[in-house]
């Protein structure tokens, strides 16, 4: 069975500063990671997603992630926030293609002027 | 348009009163499924479906029924709703092209049972 955690129910950043979100995950095999972001009272848009290919993985709107296997971890960057960035953040991890996702249990992103 | 729709987007509801929540996707996307997401624990899988006819339970399903007669529905039912059932619920789909883990969804759909 596969979970995720993610550290920090809320994080707050001022417009310009970095941006980082931990996830941690747990699998038996090796994972497929995904970053989602939600914006109020929208569904859930696909981020980024590590499929075994390269560790540090491109996103949309800036955001990158990198998979360390000796950390178990994907955490999310940004160089510069956006006053646009802030939303609600979910880290999600798949034991292999074609299985289920395990969703973190979300990070709040506030950006502040 | 690619997208996943849900209806009602909003539901207030008293216990025991059946409801719906439909769900359509016109993506030919084998793959669906439903969430629902609560304050603090993210989103859990109640149901899903790799295909026409077939579906299997998720992470939380009980008190729910779904069914997938067409590929591009797949509806969320709730026999006999009940307050701890009160939650944001999501649609979602995808197809093996993308190993079944890139999911679009739905704009979500808030229920409310008193």
């Amino acid at each position: 069975a596969q979970s995720v955690t993610q550290l920090g129910s809320h994080v707050s950043v001022s417009e310009g500063a970095l941006v980082l979100l931990r996830c941690n995950y747990s699998s038996s095999v090796p994972p497929y990671l995904f970053w989602y972001v939600q914006y109020p009272n929208q569904g859930l848009q696909l981020l980024l997603k590590y499929t075994s290919a390269a560790t540090l993985v491109k996103g949309i709107n800036g955001f990158e992630a990198e998979f360390k296997k000796s950390e178990t971890s994907f955490h999310l960057t940004k160089p510069s926030a956006h006053m646009s960035d802030a939303a609600e953040y979910f880290c999600a991890v798949s034991a292999t293609s074609g299985s289920r996702l395990t969703f973190g249990e979300g990070t709040q992103l506030t950006v502040n002027p | 348009e690619a997208q996943v729709t849900q209806n009602p987007r909003y539901l207030i509801t008293v216990t025991g009163k059946k409801l719906t929540v439909t769900c359509s996707q016109n993506m030919n996307h084998e793959y669906m499924s439903w969430y629902r997401q609560d304050p603090g624990l993210g989103l859990r899988q109640i149901y899903y479906s790799m295909n026409v006819e077939v579906t299997d339970k998720g992470d939380v399903p009980e008190g729910y029924k779904v069914s997938r007669k067409e590929k591009r529905n797949f509806p969320l039912i709730l026999e006999s709703p009940s307050p701890n059932q009160t939650s944001l619920y999501f649609c979602a789909s995808s197809s093996p092209g993308s190993g079944y883990n890139e999911q679009f969804f739905g704009p979500g759909t808030r229920l409310t049972v008193l």
